[in-house]
């Protein structure tokens, strides 16, 4: 089965500062990957999604960007951070000839 | 038409109870309905998952009802245990793309 490893777990950083977030996947080849951001008490929102390296899509129109430099390796970016970056931020992989999506443990972003 | 409709938003049961949340879909090309689990802090983990060729699948104590006319599906929790105390989602979708619900916060009380 996938095991997908989100690093860091939590950071704080002040508004304007850039952001790094990277997310990796063990266990399976050629996956779809994921960025969503979960607003406190809220749902899933889909940011990114890529289908191969350096296929990326976005859905939500921001001052984010991802990148996959490497089959299993999805990060996410910020030139500069704004208070509402604040969030949940979840990777998720999917593989294998079935529809599930896997999700790793989050990093948990403050924006100050 | 990819809109996945969740409700209750939050709902309380007592320790034994049946709590039942409800799914409605819009996209009739979306063939795989999984429910996730999340506890405070951690990723979502899958529950349990259904394709439109059946009308119910169980897994243990989770059961998930599929209404394919109707474009509704629903997760029932038998003999409810505070440590279910979660929130869940419901998504819809094919071909490795979900769409997901807003969430259901359960607290079953002891």
């Amino acid at each position: 089965s996938q095991t997908i490893h989100q690093w860091p777990a939590t950071l704080v950083q002040p508004v304007g500062s850039p952001l790094s977030l990277e997310c990796t996947v063990e266990g399976t080849s050629n996956p779809n990957l994921y960025w969503y951001r979960q607003a406190a008490g809220r749902g899933l929102q889909l940011l990114f999604y890529s289908v191969g390296i350096g296929q990326i899509s976005s859905e939500v129109p921001q001052n984010l960007s991802a990148s996959r430099p490497q089959d299993r390796q999805f990060i996410l970016s910020s030139k500069k951070l704004l208070l509402s970056d604040s969030g949940f931020y979840l990777c998720a992989s999917s593989g294998g000839p079935g529809d599930t999506q896997y999700f790793g443990p989050g990093t948990r972003l403050t924006v100050l | 038409q990819q809109q996945v409709k969740q409700s209750p938003q939050s709902l309380i049961v007592q320790k034994g109870g049946i709590p039942i949340i409800n799914c409605a879909y819009e996209n009739t090309a979306f063939d795989y309905f999984p429910w996730y689990q999340q506890f405070p802090g951690k990723g979502p983990a899958l529950l349990i998952a259904i394709r439109p060729d059946v009308s119910e699948k169980k897994e243990g104590r989770f059961t998930i009802s599929f209404n394919k006319s109707a474009k509704q599906f629903s997760l029932h929790i038998m003999d409810s245990q505070p440590g279910d105390s979660a929130t869940y989602f419901c998504a819809a979708g094919r071909r490795r793309a979900l769409t997901f619900g807003s969430g259901t916060r359960l607290q079953v009380q002891p």
